[in-house]
């Protein structure tokens, strides 16, 4: 079974565009969460999705954003880029009962200059 | 609000050492999930553990050991006779109904472990 992938591996973008990263969660897996990862304030929980409907957001501002497809793939979308925004990007997909493990994907590394 | 604490930032021990990781959390939920995740380089996420609240039985899967112990909130992680490919970033998480749901992983701030020949 093909484990979460997430495209692109690697971005660089200018303060003030806007990017979009994709995830494509394991088959079968209907539950996809973002967390953020970066040196100073480590991992932290952006959103989750479940069969196409935002189930829960964390404390990120409203440039932060993401949608999920009916094939369970999911997108994330960062607008107005800020320097800070740089971090590693972490898709994770889950099938199952609640609180089941999270499977995660390789990430995308955001550098915003 | 949920916390969890590693700690210790960063181990560095010779092969075939002991090595333990402590976490300790803080929740006021009765019913939560505990979690170890490794990172290795390549930078994706790896489940290792989950244990529930109401389940305080250690557990040993080869050479890792799982102590939890809900008198100390504390869920620590020990690996026997280390071996250089257990170098990686170790994370404690915690996952509870009234923080959000089962997808909320609060994470600890890591440990890096790095084994030495």
């Amino acid at each position: 079974k093909a484990g979460v992938t997430q495209t692109p591996r690697y971005l660089i973008k200018t303060r003030g565009q806007q990017v979009t990263l994709s995830c494509s969660p394991i088959s079968g897996h209907r539950s996809v969460s973002w967390y953020q990862q970066t040196p100073g304030q480590g991992l932290q929980f952006l959103f989750e999705y479940f069969s196409e409907t935002q189930r829960n957001k964390g404390n990120f501002p409203g440039r932060f954003s993401g949608r999920q497809f009916s094939n369970s793939r999911s997108e994330m979308n960062v607008s107005t880029l800020e320097l800070g925004d740089s971090a590693l990007y972490l898709c994770a997909s889950r099938g199952g009962q609640d609180y089941s493990p999270l499977h995660f994907g390789n990430g995308t590394r955001l550098t915003v200059t | 609000a949920q916390k969890v604490t590693q700690a210790q930032t960063e181990i560095s021990v010779v092969e075939k050492e002991d090595v333990t990781l402590d976490c300790v959390y803080e929740t006021r939920d009765t019913t939560y999930y505990l979690f170890w995740y490794k990172q290795p380089p390549s930078g994706e996420l790896v489940f290792l553990i989950r244990r529930n609240s109401f389940d305080e039985q250690n557990e040993i899967s080869g050479r890792y050991s799982w102590n939890f112990q809900k008198s100390t909130s504390s869920f620590n992680f020990t690996i026997t006779a280390s071996q250089v490919v257990d170098s990686a970033v170790y994370f404690c998480a915690l996952s509870g109904g009234s923080q959000g749901g089962s997808e909320k992983l609060v994470f600890g701030k890591g440990m890096k472990l790095t084994v030495n020949p």
